[in-house]
């Protein structure tokens, strides 16, 4: 059964700081994995889809990683704003018709002014 | 070009009673999936419809269906409703067959309370 880790589960940051939120999986055996960030109470932001090809992405100041055979993917967030302040949530997907994503529990983080 | 949307955003029933929820993909998405979002449990996965078909279904009890019409949009019922119940649930689209890529965007979430 695959497992979604992710560490730290919470951090707070000064504002201008580089970061890395990290994300662990057990079965390497995955169709892609997907960031996403979550404001409180809200629905989920796309950020990065990396397909089980490729080795990262790149959006903005964010950069996300795979490491298939290590079972790890890292979101790199470059500078640090307030605004990034939400909760971060990674998700594999197992296959295109196979049970669908399995999310981390996420990592909440709090960028201070 | 218009996001997911969900109705109702918010929902208050009470035990026993039966809920449908409905989530409008974004044009031209025919992949509709729903997930279960508690602060224990996290996000939990219920189930996938594509082209009218369930595709694919998590380990939820058979109280929580689903269905979708031709135009995609999708709805999700729960019937005999539990405390446990009382979640924020997210519908999600994507473009799928083919080579995609399968990107999954979410929509606000409906917040169901049960009392």
């Amino acid at each position: 059964k695959q497992e979604v880790t992710q560490i730290p589960a919470a951090l707070s940051v000064p504002e201008g700081e580089n970061l890395v939120l990290n994300c662990s999986f057990t079965d390497s055996a995955i169709y892609n994995l997907q960031w996403f960030r979550q404001d409180p109470g809200k629905g989920l932001t796309s950020l990065l889809l990396i397909q089980s090809s490729q080795r990262e992405q790149t959006s903005g100041r964010l950069n996300a990683s795979l490491d298939k055979s290590s079972g790890r993917s890292t979101l790199y967030i470059a500078a640090s704003q307030p605004g990034d302040s939400a909760t971060y949530l990674c998700a594999v997907r197992l296959g295109v018709y196979g049970q669908n994503f399995v999310f981390g529990p996420g990592t909440r983080l709090s960028v201070l002014p | 070009k218009a996001g997911v949307t969900q109705t109702p955003r918010y929902l208050i029933k009470t035990r026993g009673q039966q809920v449908t929820l409905s989530c409008s993909p974004i044009s031209g998405h025919r992949s509709v999936s729903w997930y279960q979002q508690t602060p224990g449990q996290g996000l939990q996965f219920l189930f996938e419809y594509f082209s009218e078909t369930q595709r694919n279904k998590g380990n939820f009890p058979g109280r929580f269906s689903g269905r979708q019409f031709s135009n995609s949009r999708s709805e999700m019922n729960v019937s005999t409703l539990e405390l446990g119940d009382s979640a924020l649930y997210l519908c999600a689209s994507s473009l799928r067959g083919g080579q995609t890529y399968n990107e999954q965007f979410f929509g606000p979430g409906t917040r169901l309370t049960v009392l």
